[in-house]
């Protein structure tokens, strides 16, 4: 299984630039695609599709989430960070079955 | 709108079965190949089954395979998930979620909680 490392959680300050990365154990990337997918998920709720294939911007979905990388690693990035983004962010790759996700990154405010 | 609504979550022993059952609306089902999707507070989220838009591909983790399937019915909007020979380690939420060309979940619903204890 191809296993996507994450940092646990990530402290910033409102208006700031958060980063979220991802390592994935092999790659993930096709000679075409980047097989990356990011989500987020805040308490109690489903967890929400922000950007896929590393860097397109899933539909309505704030252009201060962003999203690079390729091969084993990949970044989920929101700039300016606001007080509604505060949530779990997780990775998701689909290269190969089974399909896996990160253990999730906790986006906390400074 | 797009909206998916899982419902038959529950209670129930060791060993027996239950079956979950995700209602779709707001998109043209039949197009759209779909998942079910688990989450729990110590493994995480973890992807179980998908199903291709006919039914005709299935695809399962290993864990599940041989007691989970995975079904659908393209006239009811609704799709399933046969869960048997229940194992406490299924004990999780259990959500529906709408799987674009078998790679990322565009939209998913809300959850429906399956808890496995005697």
């Amino acid at each position: 299984d191809i296993v996507l490392t994450q940092s646990p959680a990530l402290a910033v300050s409102l208006g700031q630039r958060a980063t979220i990365s991802c390592r994935a154990s092999q790659s993930v990337s096709t000679s075409s695609y980047n097989l990356m997918h990011w989500y987020q998920q805040k308490p109690g709720e489903q967890p929400k599709l922000l950007i896929y294939d590393a860097s397109n911007l899933a539909s309505g979905i704030p252009v201060r989430f962003s999203g690079s990388g390729s091969g084993t690693d990949f970044t989920l990035t929101i700039n300016p960070v606001q007080a509604d983004d505060i949530a779990t962010y997780y990775c998701q790759q689909s290269r190969e079955l089974p399909l896996t996700f990160g253990s999730g990154t906790k986006l906390e405010i400074k | 709108e797009v909206q998916l609504v899982e419902s038959g979550g529950g209670l129930v022993q060791p060993g027996r079965s239950l079956k979950l059952s995700c209602a779709a609306s707001g998109f043209t089902f039949s197009n759209y190949g779909m998942a079910w999707v688990r989450q729990t507070p110590t493994k995480g989220l973890e992807w179980v089954a998908s199903i291709s838009t006919g039914g005709g591909n299935t695809y399962y983790r290993d864990s599940v395979k041989g007691r989970f399937t995975i079904s659908r019915d393209n006239a009811k909007n609704t799709q399933y998930l046969q869960m048997d020979s229940l194992r406490s380690e299924d004990t999780a939420t259990y959500y529906c979620a709408r799987h674009l060309y078998g790679s990322y979940f565009d939209y998913w619903g809300q959850g429906v909680m399956v808890t496995v204890s005697s």
